[in-house]
């Protein structure tokens, strides 16, 4: 089974630049979550979906961030403009449903940002 | 407040050390509760559940007390391979998936 998809690995923007993340979740999971992991903490949810709509997006920083998902399958994270205190790993994660869990809960590999 | 707590570490213990890690979490409507396991520069995976009766699996042993909102995870005879920052997730619903919260991590290096 393929994992979670995440690109690019890495990127490093200047501030107030922007910059999109990409997200392929695992063939057939429903749901799909985005996660920034600052270095030294835990991961911290951003948004959740549920197919195409989103179920949880209360930690989510309106004002610069915006994610979609569009045909409900894989999703894009953007932030506009970016600050320092954005470079953190952005973890894209998916699950096949919520009784599964936490089986069947994976993350992909991230996508680490350096704001400079 | 954060919602789940850990002590970041280091701990760094030679090979056959048994090392304990604690954890508390804030919100008592809390429902499950898992150790994660991540590696550096890699993605969270899940080590195992904790439930209230306290449960192992091989050399690891995680146990809960719901009345002090405490969660703790023992590794015992480290492994070299056991290296990696081992994270406290708290999830506020029970069997089915709510919203998880994560602790920072406690950082574990074995040493030879």
């Amino acid at each position: 089974e393929a994992g979670v998809a995440q690109s690019p690995r890495y990127k490093i923007i200047e501030k107030r630049q922007s910059v999109a993340f990409w997200c392929n979740p695992i063939s057939g999971h429903a749901t799909l979550y985005w996660y920034q992991q600052i270095l030294g903490q835990g991961p911290k949810l951003l948004i959740q979906f549920q197919n195409n709509g989103v179920v949880d997006d209360s930690q989510l920083p309106k004002d610069r961030f915006s994610a979609e998902r569009l045909k409900g399958v894989d999703s894009t994270l953007k932030i506009q403009p970016a600050k320092l205190e954005d470079s953190a790993v952005y973890l894209c994660a998916s699950s096949l449903n919520s009784q599964s869990f936490p089986y069947g809960y994976t993350f992909g590999s991230g996508t680490r940002l350096t704001v400079v | 407040r954060k919602e789940v707590e850990q002590d970041p570490g280091p701990f760094n213990v030679p090979e056959g050390a048994t090392v304990a890690f604690n954890c508390t979490y804030s919100n008592s409507a809390s429902q499950s509760f898992f150790w994660y396991r991540q590696d550096c520069r890699k993605e969270p995976k899940l080590l195992m559940s904790v439930y209230s009766s306290g449960n192992e699996d091989g050399r690891f042993t995680a146990q809960l007390n719901r009345a002090s909102q405490y969660i703790s995870l023992l590794i015992r005879d480290s492994k070299l391979s056991d290296s990696a920052t081992y994270l406290c997730v708290v999830n506020d619903r029970g069997s089915t998936l709510g919203r998880l919260y994560f602790g920072r991590g406690t950082q574990l290096t074995v040493w030879p």
